[in-house]
């Protein structure tokens, strides 16, 4: 079946730097668009970055300049490297698949908690 | 993009139904025929309900549908069961590989 598992959160103080990883299985990795989805303590669901089959790659204004999503399709792989990080991205990091860029997350991780606190 | 707006909370007895509105702009929900929902229970990975305003993801029950008019989305949960008991999120693509989400309507099972 369908796994997509995220590693790399943990404490890291403000400023500090992060990598976020995410692991595909059951699904022809190349096919999917894949996405970094965030969760604050308390708060709504946020989209922050996408990254197409062919390496195309968006972000939301929160986290441009800061953030970059990369993948590997070889590994079936999506990271995300954060920087500059600050209190406010505290949140719970989901990675979420698209098919062929159908503008829908059909799967998604559980996610991966990472908190920025000195 | 500011985030679409749900109701916090929505009650229901079991077999009743539900409707969960999700209001966003032109700039979204209004312009685009790709809104979907998530349901997120405690621990668990977000599961995709709905997409393309209506249409279900195969394994999904019947019960939950959605539509949309103007720049209001809705889900209803129609025979609602004790396992809908979760958070419901609404998702709207704002152009350009951009998406915009709800606040997430939490909805409790009497």
């Amino acid at each position: 079946q369908v796994q997509l598992m995220e590693s790399g959160g943990g404490l890291v103080e403000p400023g500090g730097s992060l990598r976020l990883s995410c692991a595909a299985s059951g699904i022809t990795f190349n096919d999917y668009y894949m996405n970094w989805i965030r969760q604050a303590p308390g708060q709504g669901l946020e989209w922050i970055s996408c990254i197409s089959s062919s390496g195309n790659i968006y972000y939301s204004d929160s986290v441009r300049g800061r953030y970059t999503i990369s993948r590997d399709n070889a590994k079936s792989s999506l990271y995300l490297q954060m920087n500059s990080l600050r209190a406010e991205d505290t949140a719970v990091y989901f990675c979420a698949s698209d098919y062929g860029g159908n503008l829908r997350f059909d799967y998604w991780g559980q996610g991966t908690l990472v908190t920025v606190s000195s | 993009q500011s985030a679409l707006t749900q109701p916090r909370s929505v009650s229901g007895s079991p077999g009743q139904s539900v409707t969960i509105s999700c209001t966003g702009t032109s700039g979204d929900v209004g312009d685009y025929k790709y809104v979907s929902w998530y349901q997120l229970h405690p621990g668990k990975a977000p599961k995709l309900m709905i997409y393309d305003v209506s249409r279900r993801p195969s394994g999904v029950p019947d019960r939950f549908s959605g539509s949309k008019s103007g720049n209001t989305a809705s889900l209803t949960i129609s025979g609602l069961q004790a396992e809908d008991e979760a958070d419901y999120y609404c998702c709207s693509y704002a152009g350009t590989f951009t998406w915009v989400f709800g606040g997430g309507t939490k909805l409790t099972v009497l």
